[in-house]
Order: structure tokens, then C-alpha cells, then sequence
């Protein structure tokens, strides 16, 4: 069975400051999401990374993906409040699903 | 606008009672999903639906209900039998473009609690 890790669980970062977020999975697959979703609120897409060695980039978060490790990282560049969410990494499962991860829950700092 | 409708936005169920949730879509998609979203975790699914008149179990569809009569609607009951059933329920569609690009579409969610 497929399993979707997420760490760190909670980050606290300061503005300015950069970071990374990673997600590991546990059995073959080659569509990773980012999706964010703010408290009270729906989820957003991020980023579909589709084949090994996927990179994309939006605004001040970049997503790659690493097949042979099934590690994707999204990582955060000069973080500002507005990107204050939970992220959330997920596969592919079976064709039939896609399984989260636990979420990110990120705070920025002035 | 296409979207996905949730409905209603906040629900309250009385012990032993049957409550329904409603998902709407008019994006044309042909598969969609009900997850479930306990506080601090994330999302697990409770039903899967990829054409009209048929869906599948998910991880946790014990004491819930599904039906997928119209390729539009994808209603979900929560029966009495669901003994903890508050949470943060996303009804989702999917777009896919390819073989190997789909993209999930959410709906705004329903909270339900407890009574």
C-alpha cells in the first residue's frame, strides 16, 4: 500500500528566510501534487510533477520531483506572509486515487 | 463560471440521524471522489465514482453512502452508523488531458459536526 510522509509537519520560518519542505512515498509512481490550502478553505493545485526530474517553479516556491528516491521537495524562497498554509504533497494510487500526505502547516514571521 | 458546488457550507447531525452532502459539478468531468479532512491531517477518501451509475469503496466508507445517478451529482450520505463523523468533507472532480495528466479539482467543503 501506498504511503505518503510529509516532513516537517509544522515549520515556523521568519520573512526573507528560505526552506524546504519533503515529501517521500513509498511505492512506484510518477504523478506527484502540490496542493495548498489556506485554514477554512477548499485545496489549491500547485504544481503537477510528471516525470523524473520534473522541476517547476511559481512565484517564490519551486517543486521537483525524484522518482528513483520517491522523494518530491517544494522548496520555499524568501518567504513572505502571504505564503502562511498548509501544503500538501499526494500521489497517484492505483490509477484510482491520489493519497495525501499529512500537510505542511507553514507560518511566516515578520 | 465551471466549478465544483458544495452544499451546504456548515452541517449539524443529531445523534442517529442521516445526513446528506451535497457535490455538483459542471466541468463534464467523468470521475468523482468524496475525502474526508480530520484537523492537522490529510485528506482520506471515502468514495470514488469514475462513471455515472457506479462507484467504489475507498479507504474509509464504512458508514457513509454514495450514489451517482446524474454525471454531474455525486451526493454523500453520512449514516448513523458513522460514529465519529465530524470533519472537513472535499468533493472533488477530475480534468484528465492524457494518460498520465490528471488534475484534481476541489470543491469549497462541507463541515460537519455533532450535535
Amino acid at each position: 500500500e501506498l504511503k505518503v510522509e510529509q516532513n516537517p509537519l509544522f515549520l515556523s520560518m521568519q520573512e526573507g528566510k528560505n526552506y524546504t519542505i519533503y515529501c517521500n512515498y513509498s511505492t512506484t509512481s510518477d504523478r506527484l501534487y502540490w496542493y495548498r490550502q489556506d485554514p477554512g478553505k477548499s485545496l489549491e493545485s500547485l504544481f503537477v510533477l510528471l516525470s523524473n526530474g520534473a522541476v517547476k517553479q511559481e512565484g517564490r516556491l519551486m517543486a521537483s520531483l525524484d522518482t528513483k528516491a520517491r522523494l518530491s521537495t517544494l522548496h520555499i524562497t524568501a518567504a513572505v506572509h502571504d505564503l502562511s498554509a498548509t501544503y500538501f504533497c499526494a500521489v497517484w494510487y492505483n490509477n484510482n486515487d491520489m493519497r495525501f500526505g499529512a500537510g505542511t502547516r507553514l507560518t511566516v514571521k515578520p | 463560471d465551471g466549478g465544483i458546488t458544495q452544499s451546504p457550507k456548515y452541517l449539524f447531525r443529531k445523534e442517529g440521524q442521516n445526513v446528506t452532502l451535497s457535490c455538483e459539478q459542471n466541468l463534464n468531468h467523468d470521475a468523482m471522489y468524496w475525502y474526508r479532512q480530520d484537523p492537522g491531517q490529510g485528506l482520506r477518501l471515502i468514495y470514488y465514482s469514475q462513471i455515472v451509475n457506479d462507484f467504489q469503496k475507498g479507504d474509509i466508507a464504512e458508514g457513509y453512502s454514495v450514489s451517482r445517478e446524474k454525471k454531474e451529482s455525486f451526493p454523500l450520505t453520512v449514516t448513523s452508523a458513522q460514529k465519529n463523523p465530524t470533519a472537513f468533507y472535499l468533493c472533488a472532480s477530475i480534468r484528465r488531458t492524457g494518460a498520465t495528466n490528471e488534475k484534481l479539482f476541489f470543491g469549497s467543503g462541507t463541515q460537519l459536526s455533532v450535535l
